[in-house]
C-alpha cells in the first residue's frame, strides 16, 4: 500500500525567509510525486510534479521540490516566502502503472509579515 | 477556475436519502477521479475512470456508492441511503496527459 507522511501540521516562517514543507512517501516501485496547494475557500491547485529526470523540479509561484530516492522524500521549498503563500499544502504520490493517488493530510503554511 | 465544474456546490440532505453529484471535466482529459475530503484530511481516493470505463475503485467505498461516466464525458457520483458519516467534500479531478490533476470546486455534502 502506498502512503504519504507530512510530519508537520503547521509551518510558520517569516516573510522573506526560505521555507520548507516536508513530505515522505512509501510506494512500490518508482513514484510519481506531486504538490498541491489549497487556499481558503478555494479548490486544490496543482503546484508541481516529479515524474522522472532531474531530482529538482520547479513549479508555479516560485516553488520547487527535491526528490530524494534514498530518503523517500519530496520536500517543497521556496527561497523567499510571501504572505500570499499562506495556505494548505498537500503532497501526493502515485505508483507507476497504477492510477490511485494518495494524498498526505496537509501542512498549513503561515507566512508572518 | 481550473475548467472542471461540479454541481451542486452544496447539498444538505436527510439521513437515508439518495444524492447525486455531477462533474464536468476538462473536455480533452480522458482520465477522471473522484475523491472525498473531510476536515483536517487530504483528499481520499474513491474511484477512477479512463474514458467511460471505471478502472479502479477504493475498497473503502461501500456498495451505497456508485459512479458513472457515460460516453466518457461528464461523470456522476451517487450515494444511496446516506448516513451522517458521508458528510464531506466530494471532489472531482480530471487528469491531463502530462500527469497534472485539475480539481473542481467540490460538492459539500451535509447529512442531517
Amino acid at each position: 500500500a502506498q502512503s504519504v507522511a507530512q510530519p508537520e501540521d503547521q509551518v510558520n516562517v517569516a516573510e522573506g525567509n526560505p521555507l520548507t514543507v516536508k513530505c515522505t512517501y512509501s510506494v512500490s516501485g518508482n513514484p510519481y510525486l506531486f504538490w498541491y496547494v489549497q487556499y481558503p475557500n478555494r479548490g486544490l491547485q496543482f503546484l508541481l510534479k516529479y515524474i522522472t529526470g532531474d531530482n529538482l523540479v520547479k513549479g508555479s509561484y516560485g516553488f520547487e521540490a527535491e526528490f530524494n530516492k534514498s530518503q523517500t522524500s519530496f520536500h517543497l521549498k521556496k527561497p523567499s516566502a510571501l504572505v500570499s503563500d499562506s495556505a494548505l499544502y498537500f503532497c501526493a504520490v502515485r505508483a507507476r502503472g497504477y492510477q490511485k493517488v494518495t494524498f498526505g493530510i496537509g501542512t498549513k503554511l503561515q507566512v508572518i509579515p | 477556475d481550473t475548467g472542471v465544474s461540479q454541481d451542486p456546490r452544496h447539498k444538505i440532505t436527510k439521513r437515508g436519502q439518495n444524492v447525486t453529484f455531477r462533474c464536468d471535466p476538462i473536455s480533452e482529459h480522458n482520465r477522471l477521479y473522484w475523491y472525498r475530503q473531510t476536515l483536517g484530511q487530504g483528499p481520499e481516493f474513491l474511484t477512477y475512470f479512463q474514458n467511460e470505463a471505471q478502472l479502479e475503485k477504493s475498497r473503502l467505498l461501500s456498495d451505497r456508492f456508485s459512479a458513472e461516466r457515460p460516453k466518457g464525458s461528464f461523470s456522476t457520483l451517487e450515494i444511496q441511503r446516506t448516513e451522517q458519516g458521508d458528510s464531506a467534500m466530494y471532489l472531482c479531478a480530471s487528469f491531463s496527459v502530462y500527469n497534472e490533476q485539475f480539481f473542481g470546486p467540490g460538492t459539500r455534502l451535509t447529512v442531517l
